[in-house]
């Protein structure tokens, strides 16, 4: 089946060091998107692309940084982690050709801690 | 930008009763409403959306409600079964595919 995936699926590191999260889709959409969800804070987005020359900043960009690869890639990454970045990250796509809905599918999420 | 409040955060309720989750939003321009179910330990996927085109919207034992001159939408869940326990987030876009802004959830219990 059309999948997103996302890696790693955990993630310990310390405070300073740099990390990437990856994910790739099989789902052919042309849009993608990471969000961050936190306890009682819900599902906030960071970053997201339209397609491959298109990236835009989301409500929560500091501290992140994204590259979109390809169409079906779209990494995630914290230049110098800090512990309040410590949280469950997602990874979506959706596809607005015509006629199709706005729905997000969601990738398997990565839980990162930074000590 | 778009502000989405969400309440109850935690709802109990007995098998069989009905639960309603509420979200109010403050972007007039916000046109499409959809409502996502995340079970413990698994990604969020959407159950029901709704256009600002309509007022209401059903699927089965869930439906959604849309009041656009309060600037608020609601999510009915009707004959309540244990597999309905989850958090439940809705969310506010201005056309479908722009910025999703989503509500801080709802655990909902559904106590046997």
């Amino acid at each position: 089946d059309a999948d997103v995936t996302q890696t790693p699926r955990n993630r310990i590191t310390k405070t300073g060091k740099r990390i990437m999260l990856e994910c790739s889709q099989t789902k052919g959409h042309d849009r993608m998107y990471w969000y961050r969800q936190d306890p009682g804070l819900g599902l906030r987005l960071i970053y997201y692309s339209f397609d491959v020359k298109d990236i835009n900043k989301g409500e929560i960009s500091d501290g992140y940084s994204v590259s979109r690869q390809a169409q079906a890639k779209f990494s995630l990454s914290l230049e110098s982690a800090i512990p309040n970045q410590t949280a469950l990250y997602f990874c979506a796509t959706s596809d607005h050709r015509t006629g199709i809905t706005g729905e997000l599918f969601f990738g398997e999420g990565s839980r990162l801690t930074v000590l | 930008g778009e502000n989405v409040e969400q309440h109850p955060s935690t709802l109990s309720v007995q098998e069989g009763d009905s639960a309603v989750i509420k979200c109010t939003y403050s972007d007039s321009a916000s046109n499409y409403f959809p409502w996502y179910k995340q079970e413990l330990g698994k990604r969020p996927q959407l159950i029901i959306d709704i256009r600002s085109n309509v007022g209401e919207k059903k699927d089965q034992r869930i439906a959604v409600t849309l009041n656009k001159t309060a600037k608020h939408f609601s999510l009915h869940i009707t004959e309540t079964q244990p597999e309905d326990s989850a958090v439940y987030f809705c969310a506010a876009s201005i056309n479908t595919g722009n910025q999703f802004y989503f509500g801080t959830g709802t655990s909902l219990t559904v106590i046997p």
